[in-house]
This record gives structure tokens, sequence and C-alpha cells, in this order.
């Protein structure tokens, strides 16, 4: 186990269209984290997912956006009807919990870029 | 909300140490995070600090906690060309919060002169 992966590394699509992205997290780190960053900026908190439960969304996380994990292990995030405002590298991140979590682990990003 | 704040951008030259500061606004954070990002690269996480802790050294990288002011800040000794990236600065939401997310600042860009 090398890290966190994500899948595609780079996404180009048109306005309208839904996109999915799939992140794995280290095989043993129950929490999974979905951030977006934009150019200049530093990452955004989307959601997390404790095992299979999501324990947190962001107000930044709009109705065209859904998050899963459904076997407590890879996680897909979907947009639909992308918007040119969509347009972000899309980080996942993973830890292991106990009382507190001590460093997380991100993958090397999805770059959407909406058309 | 919770906040947090760098300076966007800091010029070495190779050899001189650098310091780059931060300050976050949730008083409850238990740990903060200093993390790395190379153009085109996801975040290398460099080091932490808990609360209770005012300095943590690891090797040429320096972490000091003012909690009182809600200052951190990161020192690299020796800087080098290759230290040249983003350096971004997060607050972990403490358990008052109920967060389990990090709250990352602007990044300060690190330009490091030979």
């Amino acid at each position: 186990d090398t890290g966190v992966s994500q899948n595609p590394r780079h996404k180009i699509t048109k306005r309208g269209q839904n996109v999915t992205f799939r992140c794995d997290p280290i095989s043993e780190h129950n929490r999974l984290y979905w951030y977006r960053q934009t150019l200049g900026q530093g990452p955004e908190f989307l959601t997390y997912f404790q095992n299979e439960a999501q324990l947190e969304k962001s107000r930044l996380l709009s109705d065209r956006f859904s998050a899963e994990r459904p076997k407590g292990s890879f996680s897909t995030l979907e947009i639909q009807r992308t918007e040119q405002g969509d347009s972000a590298m899309y980080l996942c991140a993973s830890s292991f919990q106990m009382l507190q979590t001590i460093g997380y682990t991100f993958g090397s990003g999805t770059r959407l870029t909406v058309v | 909300g919770e906040d947090v704040e760098q300076s966007l951008f800091l010029s070495v030259r190779e050899g001189d140490s650098s310091v780059i500061n931060c300050t976050y606004t949730d008083s409850s954070s238990t740990y903060l995070y200093w993390y790395k990002q190379e153009p085109g690269a996801g975040l290398q996480l460099l080091t932490y600090i808990f609360s209770n802790m005012d300095m943590k050294q690891d090797q040429r990288l320096t972490v000091l906690l003012n909690k009182k002011d809600k200052h951190l800040s990161l020192r690299i000794a020796d800087t080098q060309t290759g230290d040249s990236a983003i350096y971004f600065c997060a607050s972990e939401g403490g358990m008052d919060t109920g967060r389990r997310a990090l709250t990352f600042g602007s990044g300060t860009r690190l330009q490091v002169q030979p």
C-alpha cells in the first residue's frame, strides 16, 4: 500500500456533464476526507467519512455534489451538471482515528477543468 | 467559522533560515500542521505540533506555537533550493467544535534564491 490513490489525475468535461472521481485510501485508515483546492488557495473541506458513514458535509457541498463510501474502503465524489466554477483540484485524504487523529495523508488529487 | 491566515510570499537566499508565520482563530485546535506542496503535486505532511507544546524540532524544521496569541511559525534552517514550494498551515478542529477536518491557510510561497 503506497498511499492514497486518486483517479483520474485529470478530467476535462463540458459544462452540464456529470463527472465522478475515485479515491482509494490507505487500507487501514478508517477516515476519508474530500477537499477542493482552487488556484492560489488552500484546500477547503468538503466532506468526510468514518468507515462508511458520512459524518460531516461542508456548506460548499451543494446539492449537485454527492459522495459515497459504500464499504468503508474506496470513495467516489460525483458532481452533477458541472459548472465552470467547479474547476479545481479535488483532493482526497485519509487518516486513522482513535481518540484523536494525527496526520492526514493526501493523494495527488484530480484536476477538473470544466469548459 | 475557523480561519487560518498566512503571508503570501517569502524569498530567502540558499543557506539562510526561513520563517513562515501563521495565525489561527480556533482556540480549541488540538493539533496544528505544516504541509508542503510542490507544483502539480499533492500535499506532503512536514510536521505537526500538539496544542500543549510550545516548540517542536525535527531535523531542519522548528515549529513554535504561541497558543495565547494563536500564532504558529515554521523555521527551516539552512534553506535549500529544493525547499522552494508552497507551505500551508492547517488547524484541526478541537473536541469542542466536534469538527474532524483541517482548516488551511492560503499558503506561503517560499522562493529560495541560489
